[in-house]
């Protein structure tokens, strides 16, 4: 049973247009949602996170938009570059454990 | 120099051999973790430990084992190898004091012939 549902699978966007990825999850003990990103041949790198007490997160061309009534969150990155091309994964954790547990990953293209 | 270093990188291994990964850390976190990715399924936790003396198993721990040696190594260890153990596996480690960011090695490919 995937507790984070993740989606689209792979996404293709223009130079300078907005990526947007999906996560959803079931379970409501979860507090703290980051998203990693990974360069092939490297471990995930923590991009952003957030906590369910606000509703959005920005930094720099990255953020996190929160639904926590819809148990929702996405990833939006502006003015897509190709340096973004890897993959993404959503992830979720509860309580002061540092367990995470991941979305199934979205490899994102961006062309030039 | 990474903070988080994982050895062998790639590894081929017969079915039936016993294999260990390790893992070392100079970021000075007392949390440890053992993570494996399968194209399509993400990350699945395998084992975490939260100190020398405290060892958990996460939600596939079967076929695996671990050994935390002292704060900044985590070992991880196949008993006897199966194909299906063919994938890439990680090494995380978090600070309990300074939030949950996790921070990852470069994996290990393993491949189960």
């Amino acid at each position: 049973q995937q507790q984070v549902k993740q989606s689209p699978q792979s996404l293709i966007v223009q130079k300078g247009g907005i990526s947007i990825i999906n996560c959803a999850y079931e379970n409501t003990a979860f507090d703290y949602f980051p998203w990693y990103q990974q360069f092939p041949g490297k471990g995930p790198a923590l991009l952003i996170a957030i906590r369910p007490d606000v509703s959005e997160k920005k930094e720099g061309r990255f953020t996190i938009s929160f639904n926590k009534s819809a148990k929702q969150f996405s990833l939006h990155i502006m003015d897509s570059q190709p340096g973004d091309s890897a993959t993404y994964f959503c992830a979720a954790s509860a309580g002061n454990t540092g367990k995470l547990i991941f979305g199934q990953g979205t490899t994102l293209q961006v062309k030039p | 120099d990474a903070d988080v270093t994982q050895t062998p990188r790639n590894r081929i291994t017969k079915t039936g051999k016993r294999i260990m990964l390790e893992c070392s850390q100079t970021k000075g976190h007392d949390r440890m973790y053992w993570y494996r990715q399968d194209p399509g399924l993400g990350l699945r936790l395998i084992y975490y430990s939260f100190d020398v003396k405290d060892i958990n198993k996460g939600e596939i721990s079967d076929g695996y084992s671990v050994s935390r040696q002292a704060q900044a190594k985590f070992s991880l260890s196949l008993e006897s190898a199966i194909p299906n153990q063919t994938a890439l596996y990680f090494c995380a480690t978090s600070d309990s004091g300074q939030g949950f960011g996790a921070f990852f090695g470069q994996g290990t490919r393993l491949t189960v012939v």
